[in-house]
């Protein structure tokens, strides 16, 4: 069975840090994976995903993912951080043809400092 | 346009009451979830129409129950809940095919007295 670790429950970063959120995947093959982020009290909003070709995926509000198949892993990142980027972020994993289901991570809360 | 919505947003329910959640989509996606989510952790898969058909359900206990009356919505028929159901309750919707992206709606807060 597939699965999704994020390492990171909490992280802090000033305000114009640099970001990278941490996810790590187990899966015989290569995965569909995905990035949400959810606000307090929100829905889960998909910031990028990626299905194949080019491993650097860029998504909204600035961030980027990079898929690396030999570390298993597909770490999201973002150059500078916003005080409005302060949420919970989610990486999930799909199994190609192996119906709707996805497997999340348990999260990572960001904090930022202004 | 990629929006999903849900109605109520809160709900306040006693243990004996029946009521409904609603979800509705207009992406022409032929899937759709309901997944329920407690604080400070992911969210749980409860229930997958495929094409209007249930296609997963998840063991979730009887008291919910859900149907799908066209492409369009999705309804979680809630009754005789426990305080423990109390949680953030989520609908999603994508291509019904598999791993398709999901696009989830801004949830209901279910409270259970």
């Amino acid at each position: 069975a597939q699965s999704v670790t994020q390492p990171d429950i909490h992280i802090t970063v000033s305000e114009g840090a640099s970001l990278e959120l941490r996810c790590n995947y187990s899966y015989g093959a290569t995965p569909y994976l995905f990035w949400y982020v959810q606000s307090p009290g929100q829905g889960l909003q998909l910031l990028l995903k990626y299905f194949s070709g080019d491993t650097l995926v860029q998504g909204i509000k600035g961030f980027e993912a990079e898929f690396k198949r030999s570390q298993s892993s597909f770490n999201l990142r973002k150059p500078s951080v916003h005080w409005s980027d302060a949420a919970e972020y989610f990486c999930a994993v799909g199994e190609p043809g192996g119906g709707n289901k996805l497997t999340f991570g348990t999260g990572t809360q960001l904090k930022v400092e202004l | 346009d990629t929006e999903v919505t849900q109605t109520p947003k809160h709900l306040v329910m006693g243990m004996t009451n029946k009521k409904s959640l609603k979800c509705e989509q207009h992406m022409g996606h032929r899937a759709m979830y309901w997944y329920k989510q407690k604080a400070k952790k992911p969210p749980e898969l409860m229930f997958v129409y495929s094409y209007e058909k249930l296609s997963i359900n998840e063991s979730v206990p009887s008291r919910f129950s859900p149907e799908c009356p066209n492409s369009s919505l999705l309804n979680l028929h809630l009754h005789a809940l426990q305080p423990e159901d109390s949680a953030l309750y989520l609908c999603a919707s994508s291509q019904a095919r598999s791993s398709e992206t999901q696009y989830f709606g801004p949830g209901t807060r279910l409270l259970v007295l």
